[in-house]
């Protein structure tokens, strides 16, 4: 099983100001990465594939990047409707997903 | 458009087997490369894949859970359905059905249903 690790478990931002996520896989993945952004009694949303690939309809502030074992995602100024938690998950192999990171307000 | 729904029992009681049901609408099982899996997430906790089911009947499940995990496909009713056995109360959690976007073996997932809370508890 490979093991998605994400960092920070939380991060605090003031809106306007730019985020960054990180996730770590316990084996190389090529670009078998997605992220998803869930917000409180709703179900994931994905955001990126392909480690760096929007996903349609998602703002161009999102951005991915990374391959081979290390993936960030950016958010690149934050609006109140980005605060979030963020999962990301690998496909190289069966699914798994990281802890994910929740995004709050600073 | 893309659409998923679950269903299935809100209350289960310890040791008594889970049948939830996806029913989905905007693309057809029976359509190569097409596949639907099942994600389930404890109160406040991370996501966790079970299963997946593909076009060609194929069937993947969670290694940790295989055991006790069925997932089924009716291609006519577009629906699928997956059967947990012998609930214990770690089981509670909200289960999400979620189309597979094709990539590679595995893929993504796209579009989700909004979940089902399924608590065990006696």
């Amino acid at each position: 099983e490979i093991v998605m690790t994400q960092s920070p478990a939380t991060l605090s931002v003031s809106p306007g100001e730019r985020a960054t996520l990180s996730c770590r896989a316990s084996q190389s993945l090529s670009s078998n990465l997605a992220w998803y952004q869930q917000k409180p009694g709703q179900a994931p949303r994905l955001l990126i594939y392909g480690e760096s690939t929007r996903a349609t309809g998602i703002p161009a502030r999102f951005s991915g990047s990374g391959s081979g074992t290390e993936f960030t995602l950016t958010i690149s100024s934050l609006q109140s409707e980005d605060f979030a938690v963020y999962y990301c998950q690998q496909y190289n192999t069966w699914p798994t997903f990281g802890q994910g990171t929740r995004l709050e307000i600073k | 458009q893309i659409t998923l729904k679950e269903s299935g029992p809100t209350l289960v009681r310890p040791t008594q087997t889970l049948t939830l049901t996806c029913t989905f609408s905007g693309f057809s099982l029976s359509t190569r490369g097409e596949g639907v899996g099942w994600i389930r997430q404890p109160p406040g906790k991370a996501l966790e894949w079970l299963a997946l089911v593909y076009w060609d009947d194929d069937e993947r499940y969670s290694p940790s859970l295989k055991n006790r995990l069925t997932i089924t496909k009716d291609t006519s009713k577009n629906q699928v359905v997956l059967t947990m056995t012998n609930l214990d109360p770690v089981d509670t959690a909200t289960y999400f059905c979620a189309h597979r976007r094709e990539a590679g073996i595995v893929g993504y997932f796209d579009y989700w249903g909004q979940g089902t809370l399924v608590t065990v508890s006696s």
